[in-house]
C-alpha cells in the first residue's frame, strides 16, 4: 500500500529556532513536493524535487529550504522560524513523468511558532 | 501559470441528497489534468477523481462525478447520495506540464447533515 509519513504530526518551536520537517515515501517515487496548506488558502507549492539532490522553487519558497538525500526522503528546512510559518505542512510524491497523475499525501504536521 | 478558484468556503446538504461543488480554473496549457480531492478532519488528503483535459467524456467514479466544460473552464464535482463520511474539505487542483506541483483552490468545507 501506498505510503507518505511524515516525521511529526504536531509541532512547537520558538521563534528564530531551526526547524526540520521529514517526509519519507515508500513508493520509490521520484517527485516528491512541500505544500503549506492555511485556511481560506488552499495548499501553496514550497518546493519540490525531482531526483536525489536535485530541488526545484514553488510558488512560496521564501524563508524556506529543502534536502534530498535519498530517494525516499524530503525535508523541510526552516532555517529561523518565525510566527508567521505556523502553518500546517503537507508532503506529496508521486512517480517521475506522472505529473498528470494523483499525487499521494502525507497526513501532514501542524506547526506552531511561539 | 495556473489559478484554481473555489467559490463556495462552505456548503452543506443534507445526507442522501445531491450537492455540486464548483470549481474554475485558468491556464496556459494545452495539455493539463483536473482533480478533485478530499481532505476529511485530521485525516490524510485522498483523491476523489481525476480528468484528462483532453478528453470529453465527464470522468465518474461510483457516487462522484464531475462536470468538465472545456471552454468555461469549469470543472464542478457532484456528490450523489450523500453520505455522513463524506463531510469534509474537499480540494480542486490542475496540473500542467513537466514535473511540477499540483495548483490548487482555496478548498469547500462540505457539511453533510444527518
Amino acid at each position: 500500500d501506498v505510503k507518505v509519513t511524515q516525521s511529526s504530526r504536531y509541532l512547537v518551536k520558538r521563534t528564530g529556532e531551526k526547524v526540520f520537517l521529514e517526509c519519507v515515501q515508500d513508493m520509490d517515487h521520484e517527485n516528491m513536493f512541500w505544500y503549506r496548506q492555511d485556511p481560506g488558502l488552499g495548499l501553496r507549492l514550497i518546493y519540490f524535487s525531482y531526483d536525489v539532490k536535485m530541488k526545484e522553487k514553488g510558488d512560496i519558497p521564501e524563508g524556506y529550504s529543502v534536502s534530498r538525500e535519498k530517494k525516499e526522503r524530503f525535508s523541510l528546512i526552516l532555517e529561523s522560524a518565525s510566527t508567521n510559518q505556523t502553518s500546517m505542512y503537507l508532503c506529496a510524491s508521486n512517480p517521475q513523468g506522472s505529473y498528470h497523475n494523483e499525487q499521494f499525501f502525507g497526513p501532514g504536521t501542524r506547526l506552531t511558532v511561539l | 501559470a495556473q489559478t484554481v478558484t473555489q467559490s463556495q468556503p462552505e456548503m452543506s446538504v443534507q445526507e442522501a441528497e445531491t450537492v455540486t461543488l464548483s470549481c474554475t480554473y485558468d491556464t496556459s496549457e494545452s495539455d493539463y489534468y483536473l482533480f478533485w480531492y478530499k481532505q476529511p478532519p485530521s485525516r490524510q488528503m485522498i483523491l476523489v477523481i481525476r480528468q484528462e483535459a483532453y478528453k470529453q467524456q465527464n470522468a465518474t467514479e461510483n457516487r462522484f462525478s464531475v462536470n468538465f466544460q472545456k471552454a468555461a473552464k469549469s470543472f464542478s464535482l457532484k456528490i450523489s447520495d450523500s453520505q455522513l463520511g463524506d463531510a469534509a474539505m474537499y480540494f480542486c487542483a490542475s496540473s500542467g506540464g513537466g514535473a511540477d506541483g499540483l495548483t490548487f483552490g482555496k478548498g469547500t468545507h462540505l457539511i453533510i447533515q444527518p
